[in-house]
C-alpha cells in the first residue's frame, strides 16, 4: 500500500527566510503528488500538483516543489516566507482510478516576525 | 460558485446519539469523499463514492455509513456516536480527471461526542 511521510511535525522560520518542507512517499509506480495547505478552521486548498513532465512544479502563493524519483521525495519550497504562510501543510499521493488520496500527517509552519 | 458545502459546522452529541453530516458540491464532480482529521494523524479516508450510485469503504469505516443521494450530495451517518468519533470531518469532491485532478474540500464539521 502507498504511504506518505512528512518527517517534520512542526517547523518555525523567520519572516523572509527560505522554507523547505519534506515529503517522502512509498509507491511502486509513478505517483501523483499533491501539496495542500490548511489555514486554521478552514478546509484544505491545493498549492500544487505533479503527475508527469517537468519535475519542478510551480504552485500558488509562490510555492514550488521538486519531484525526485531516486529519493522518493516531493519537497515543498518557498524562497521567502510571509507571515500569512503560517498554516498546516499536507503532502498527498493519489494512485487509483477512484482518485483516493493518502495524506501525510502534516507539518505545522510557524512564522516568526 | 459555492464549491463544497458541509452542514453543520459544529455539533455536540451525547454518546449513543445519531446524526447525519451533509455534503453537497455544485461542480458536477463524479467522486466524493469523507475524511476525518485528528491531531497528528493527517486525514484518514472514511468512505468514498467514485460515482453516483456507488460507495466504498476507506481506511476507517467502522461506526459510519454513507449515502450518495445523487450526484451532488454525499452524506455521512453516525448511528451511535462514540467519544472516539470526536474529530473534524471533511467532505471533498474530485472531477473527471481522477488522479491528476485536485480535490476540493469543504470547510469541515467539528464534532464532539461527550
Amino acid at each position: 500500500a502507498q504511504s506518505v511521510t512528512q518527517p517534520d511535525i512542526h517547523i518555525t522560520v523567520s519572516e523572509g527566510a527560505s522554507l523547505e518542507l519534506r515529503c517522502n512517499y512509498s509507491y511502486g509506480a509513478t505517483p501523483y503528488l499533491f501539496w495542500y495547505v490548511q489555514s486554521p478552521g478552514q478546509g484544505l486548498q491545493l498549492l500544487l500538483k505533479y503527475f508527469s513532465g517537468d519535475t519542478l512544479v510551480q504552485g500558488i502563493k509562490g510555492f514550488e516543489a521538486e519531484f525526485k524519483r531516486s529519493q522518493s521525495s516531493f519537497n515543498l519550497r518557498k524562497p521567502s516566507v510571509h507571515w500569512s504562510d503560517a498554516a498546516e501543510y499536507f503532502c498527498a499521493v493519489a494512485i487509483s482510478r477512484t482518485g483516493k488520496s493518502t495524506f501525510g500527517d502534516g507539518t505545522t509552519l510557524t512564522v516568526k516576525p | 460558485n459555492a464549491g463544497v458545502t458541509q452542514t453543520p459546522k459544529f455539533q455536540v452529541l451525547k454518546t449513543g446519539q445519531s446524526m447525519t453530516l451533509q455534503c453537497a458540491q455544485d461542480m458536477n464532480h463524479n467522486s466524493m469523499y469523507w475524511y476525518r482529521q485528528d491531531p497528528g494523524m493527517g486525514l484518514r479516508l472514511i468512505y468514498y463514492s467514485a460515482s453516483e450510485g456507488t460507495t466504498d469503504k476507506g481506511e476507517v469505516p467502522n461506526g459510519y455509513n454513507v449515502s450518495r443521494l445523487n450526484k451532488r450530495e454525499f452524506s455521512l451517518r453516525l448511528e451511535s456516536a462514540a467519544p472516539s468519533q470526536t474529530s473534524v470531518y471533511f467532505c471533498a469532491s474530485r472531477g473527471q480527471g481522477w488522479v491528476n485532478t485536485e480535490a476540493f474540500f469543504g470547510q469541515g464539521t467539528r464534532l464532539t461526542v461527550v
